[in-house]
């Protein structure tokens, strides 16, 4: 069964500070991806990748970075964290293709003070 | 756009009754959606429920099931007789085959009472 592990699991930022999340899956995927859920929405893509060393813009991905040094990992950097940006936030990998099948981390609770 | 409508919860029912949780969606940029359920069950990760990609098929996973129409654009997750514990959050999701994106719904909350 895949893996995709996400870290920290919580963490709260001041207004304006740098905020890294990390994503690690041990299925070889070639696609990740980065979501966040609120309360009213439903999981809406942020950036993702086809693979190690490419990032592609989701549907919102004003305010956020993303990193993809490896097959391995790829990271969501909010370089000034905003309270706009307070959500939690997954990480999935793609298993074929077609994307038939997304394996999801646990989610990381993000909060910005 | 494409989005997915689907019921807005919670949803509270009780065990051995049946459940319906519906789900809508558009499709203007997919020509031929693929249609899933995931589910997120407490203290876990979202996971794949059952998928469906062929229009008038029916998919099936653990007493859960939905059949995708394409004439009312529908894809409702059915099943007989709950159990405690199917209680989850339930998402309804649209992707495509010749892309990366998957879209998701709001998620329905699912609580079975013993």
């Amino acid at each position: 069964e895949a893996a995709v592990t996400q870290s920290p699991r919580n963490k709260v930022a001041v207004t304006g500070g740098k905020v890294t999340l990390s994503c690690n899956q041990t299925n070889n995927h070639n696609n990740m991806y980065w979501y966040r859920q609120d309360t009213g929405h439903g999981l809406r893509l942020i950036h993702y990748s086809y693979g190690a060393g490419s990032t592609e813009k989701g549907d919102i991905p004003d305010g956020y970075k993303a990193s993809r040094p490896s097959q391995e990992n790829f990271s969501l950097i909010l370089e000034l964290a905003t309270p706009s940006q307070t959500s939690v936030y997954f990480c999935a990998s793609g298993e074929g293709v077609s994307n038939e099948r997304l394996f999801f981390g646990h989610g990381t609770k993000l909060s910005v003070l | 756009g494409d989005s997915v409508t689907q019921t807005e919860g919670p949803v509270t029912v009780s065990e051995s009754e049946s459940l319906i949780i519906n789900c809508t969606y558009s499709a203007t940029s997919i020509a031929y959606p693929n249609l899933f359920w995931y589910v997120r069950y407490p203290g876990e990760g979202l996971q794949l429920l059952l998928k469906v990609i062929t229009a008038g098929q029916k998919g099936s996973s653990r007493g859960f099931e939905a059949t995708y129409n394409k004439e009312t654009t529908s894809f409702h997750l059915q099943k007989a007789s709950v159990q405690e514990s199917d209680s989850a959050v339930y998402y309804c999701a649209l992707g495509a085959s010749n892309t990366n994106k998957v879209v998701f719904g709001t998620g329905t909350r699912l609580q079975v009472l013993p």
